[in-house]
């Protein structure tokens, strides 16, 4: 099975700055990867995917890596601000059907 | 912006009563999940739908949970007998097929 973990429970970055959100899979047959930002009581909020034959996507202000040869996924949210504050899970897709989540990664944006 | 829509937000039951949580998917999506997360921790898979049937399921999901789509737009979840650590926030997520996946508010379910 697919077992997905995040390397830092809580991250804290000075407004401004921009942070990185690691994420590590373990199944290499994993083909479809999520980032989610959720808020306090709120359901999990799409930010950006990335398919399998990608290495890198870009958004908004934010870029998600994948580096298969590692199994590891990455966010860059750049020039943080105080509305990015939120927990960020990874989730990761097998060809299709549900989603498995990482433990979540609490990002604190100091003004 | 298409939406998932969760009812009630907040259900409080007793220990051994029976919930109904429900749901209303994005309307051109096929696929229906639900999902728990017990307070700090992260989200678990409970079960996927499709055509009208479990497509997969988790341990989690066993004889106590029930999932109907009862007609075109509604996705319930019922869960019987329900205990203590039954306690979470449940979400419901939609998708087309590998991608576009959507969740609700979530229902916060409350056994005392």
């Amino acid at each position: 099975g697919e077992s997905v973990g995040l390397h830092l429970p809580t991250l804290s970055v000075q407004e401004g700055d921009n942070s990185i959100i690691n994420c590590a899979y373990s199944n290499s047959a994993s083909d479809y990867f999520i980032w989610y930002k959720q808020e306090s009581g709120k359901g999990p909020q799409f930010i950006i995917d990335i398919r399998s034959n990608m290495d890198k996507r870009q958004g908004q202000r934010v870029t998600v890596l994948l580096n298969k040869t590692v199994k590891h996924l990455s966010l860059q949210i750049a020039a943080t601000q105080p509305g990015d504050s939120a927990v960020y899970f990874c989730a990761v897709n097998n060809q299709g059907g549900k989603l498995i989540f990482g433990q979540g990664t609490e990002l604190s944006v100091k003004p | 912006e298409p939406e998932v829509t969760q009812t009630p937000s907040h259900q409080v039951t007793q220990m051994g009563q029976e919930v109904i949580l429900r749901c209303v998917p994005i309307s051109n999506h096929l696929y229906f999940y639900w999902y728990r997360q017990i307070l700090g921790q992260k989200v678990e898979f409970l079960v996927s739908f499709y055509n009208n049937e479990i497509s997969e399921k988790s341990e989690i999901f066993d004889d106590q949970f029930s999932v109907e789509r009862p007609d075109g737009s509604n996705f319930t979840l019922k869960i019987r007998s329900t205990k203590l650590e039954d306690s979470a926030m449940y979400f419901c997520a939609s998708s087309v097929e590998g991608a576009g996946y959507t969740f609700g508010s979530g229902t916060r379910l409350t056994v005392v």
